[in-house]
């Protein structure tokens, strides 16, 4: 596709499932970004891929999230026994490669509601 | 580790009135600096960066912002500010070490008033 594309774009599940959010970047961009937007808090980074290298996850909240990117495309972010903290708006972004002045290209983003 | 820091998280402008919109960057090396707006109903779309170079930059919709190294502030401006402005504007710090990863402030909301 043209763009980042995220889905799915709403989901609601109870508190303690388990929830799956998908990210599909734009094709041939090597770094892979995922971000939690909550009221008031701006933009939290969570995890960052870039190409074969190991994932920087040093923003992943806790051990009940993680993330992974398969054939270094498809990112899929997993959030184990979902708490009502964790409703917000998961943002996935792409950039082409390793040059950091580039600018991210985001999707809509998945908004997450936990009960 | 790179911080960002907006530290107003609402301003109310009049239309036509000027825009000052604040971020300090905290980073020991030369950082790549942006800013970002998301519009309502609208994913993020970058409006300028600087990453060298003239340390006053332009960007889309009238936007300039300038790089002041000696106050670590990248702030954000516009001359004649209009209804369509109003948006949450982030401002964004990446570097080449420390990880590659973009870091974004808490926003500032911008309201417009007629």
């Amino acid at each position: 596709g043209a763009g980042v594309s995220q889905s799915p774009s709403n989901k609601v599940t109870e508190k303690g499932k388990d929830v799956e959010l998908r990210c599909d970047p734009i094709s041939g961009h090597t770094a892979l970004y995922w971000y939690r937007q909550s009221l008031g808090q701006g933009l939290e980074f969570l995890i960052y891929f870039q190409g074969n290298s190991a994932p920087d996850k040093s923003g992943l909240p806790s051990d009940r999230f993680s993330a992974e990117r398969t054939g270094g495309s498809v990112s899929t972010l997993t959030i184990q026994r979902t708490q009502q903290e964790d409703s917000a708006v998961y943002l996935c972004a792409s950039r082409t490669g390793t040059a950091t002045n580039e600018k991210l290209f985001f999707g809509s983003g998945t908004q997450l509601s936990v009960l | 580790a790179q911080s960002v820091t907006q530290p107003d998280i609402h301003i109310t402008v009049s239309e036509g009135a000027s825009l000052e919109l604040r971020c300090n960057y905290s980073y020991g090396a030369t950082p790549y600096l942006f800013w970002y707006v998301q519009s309502p109903g609208q994913g993020l779309q970058l409006l300028l960066k600087y990453f060298s170079g003239d340390t006053l930059v332009q960007g889309i919709k009238g936007f300039e912002a300038e790089f002041k190294r000696s106050q670590s502030s990248f702030n954000l401006r516009k001359p004649s500010v209009h209804w369509s402005d109003a948006a949450e504007y982030f401002c964004a710090v990446a570097a080449d070490t420390g990880g590659f990863k973009t870091i974004f402030g808490a926003g500032t909301r911008l309201f417009v008033k007629a």
